[in-house]
């Protein structure tokens, strides 16, 4: 069971956009198109940002967006915001008796 | 508004046992997946354990089978984890959350959290 891959940081002006990868396998990420991403700021719980690869749930920004090909996926955060500064981490189901995370990203709006 | 609370959390020796409760409002509790998600102070999220809609649909993470075992109670709209032979790795905020109809499901609301700490 081993954790989604994603680098610990990635940083942007704002107004720029700052993409972060997830890279799995054919059991996780490759295999299924429930990729989730959410964002975690500092002392809070994590928020629902992406589902099923490319989704958005009601109430977050479309400068939000998801995609994935092979066994990576990607989160691009376009026209940053001093409020996008956070933690994000992917998320993927592997299967009947597993669910992985990655191990997060930290984004720093500069 | 879906809402979601943690509790049972403290401190604990090694060997120990705790149960956490987790109290849902605002839905239809009873047709969801609901997870157990923990995280270490200044780490990254893991999954503990989910439970379906039938209360023998559960799967743990390879750390905690065998020693955490996760229930519901769909009449009180609350779930449940129980951790026995507690270690000092169990350590961490564990939040409570919910998924969809369907185990594949992303987890689209989040408890606050309730702190577990492992030590003698």
């Amino acid at each position: 069971q081993s954790a989604l891959t994603q680098p610990p940081s990635a940083s942007g002006s704002p107004g720029q956009s700052v993409t972060i990868s997830c890279t799995g396998t054919s059991s996780d990420v490759g295999g299924y198109n429930y990729v989730s991403w959410y964002q975690q700021h500092p002392g809070k719980a994590p928020k629902l940002m992406i589902y099923e690869v490319t989704k958005r749930p009601s109430g977050v920004p479309d400068r939000f967006s998801g995609s994935k090909s092979g066994n990576t996926a990607s989160l691009t955060v376009s026209g940053l915001q001093a409020e996008d500064e956070a933690d994000y981490y992917c998320s993927s189901y592997a299967g009947s008796n597993d669910l992985k995370f990655g191990g997060g990203t930290k984004v720093t709006v500069l | 508004e879906v809402q979601l609370v943690e509790s049972g959390g403290g401190l604990v020796q090694p060997g120990g046992s705790l149960r956490l409760s987790c109290a849902a409002s605002g839905f239809a509790f009873s047709g969801y997946w609901m997870h157990w998600v923990r995280q270490v102070p200044g780490k990254g999220l893991v999954w503990v354990s989910r439970v379906g809609a039938a209360e023998s649909d559960t799967d743990f993470a390879d750390s905690v089978k065998g020693r955490f075992t996760i229930s519901r109670d769909n009449g009180k709209s609350t779930f449940y984890l129980r951790m026995n032979s507690l270690r000092p790795e169990d350590t961490a905020v564990y939040y409570c959350a919910r998924g969809g109809p369907y185990k594949y499901d992303a987890q689209d609301h989040w408890g606050q959290g309730t702190m577990v700490t492992v030590s003698s």
